[in-house]
């Protein structure tokens, strides 16, 4: 079955201490980003890549950090989180010419 | 750069009601428009597109939506709703060519029995 698989789905952390969130997706897409979605906002851009080793900042990238070491997997890390960072966060895939984005069922991060 | 507005943050409906979720967006090039669900508790799912050709495009569970050029718009619409479609919707946009995908501040779709 082709998804997008995120984990955890659900944390509580506190303050500075440092966290990832990994995604995975199996239908071999080069594309794919992150999106954090709070209330009145809808999802914004956290960070995306193109490809392996190819990653670019999106509209809100302040705190938080990516790699693209393999194809299948884009980790979000967030080296101090901070309570600003409570919300919702999905990873989303794409294929090369492709104009559907395809989801993961999000993980809800709060940071006491 | 694209924008979208979603002109209702919520919309409460009686089952078997029509409802349209209004969409406005804004780009200087030409676009793709999509909508995403999100139900309770889930991930965003691909509703409906448009792409090219047919301005009325249509969805398996009976949405429809029709992208108008002249009002930069694509309003999503169902002639009569379930419970099960209670939701919050959102609109996107993406210029053609590129590869962001904007999204707008989503509609809850709250269906009343």
């Amino acid at each position: 079955e082709a998804q997008v698989t995120q984990n955890p789905r659900y944390l509580i952390t506190v303050t500075g201490k440092k966290l990832t969130v990994t995604c995975s997706q199996n239908m071999n897409h080069e594309y794919m980003s992150w999106y954090r979605q709070d209330p009145g906002l809808g999802l914004r851009q956290i960070y995306y890549s193109m490809n392996v080793e190819v990653t670019d900042k999106g509209d809100v990238p302040e705190g938080y950090k990516v790699s693209r070491k393999e194809k299948r997997n884009f980790p979000l890390i967030l080296e101090s989180p901070s309570p600003n960072q409570t919300s919702l966060y999905f990873c989303a895939s794409r294929g090369q010419g492709g104009w559907i984005q395809y989801f993961g069922a999000g993980t809800r991060l709060s940071v006491l | 750069a694209q924008s979208v507005t979603q002109l209702d943050s919520q919309v409460p409906v009686f089952e078997e009601a029509p409802v349209e979720l209004r969409c406005n967006y804004s780009s200087s090039v030409s676009v793709y428009l999509f909508w995403y669900v999100q139900y309770p508790n889930q991930g965003l799912q691909l509703l409906l597109k448009y792409l090219s050709g047919s301005t009325l495009v249509e969805s398996i569970n009976g949405f429809e939506a029709e992208f108008n050029k002249s009002q930069t718009s694509f309003h999503l619409r169902k002639p009569s709703v379930h419970i099960s479609d209670t939701a919050e919707y959102f609109c996107a946009v993406s210029a053609q060519g590129a590869q962001k995908l904007v999204f707008g501040q989503g509609t809850r779709l709250t269906i009343n029995p």
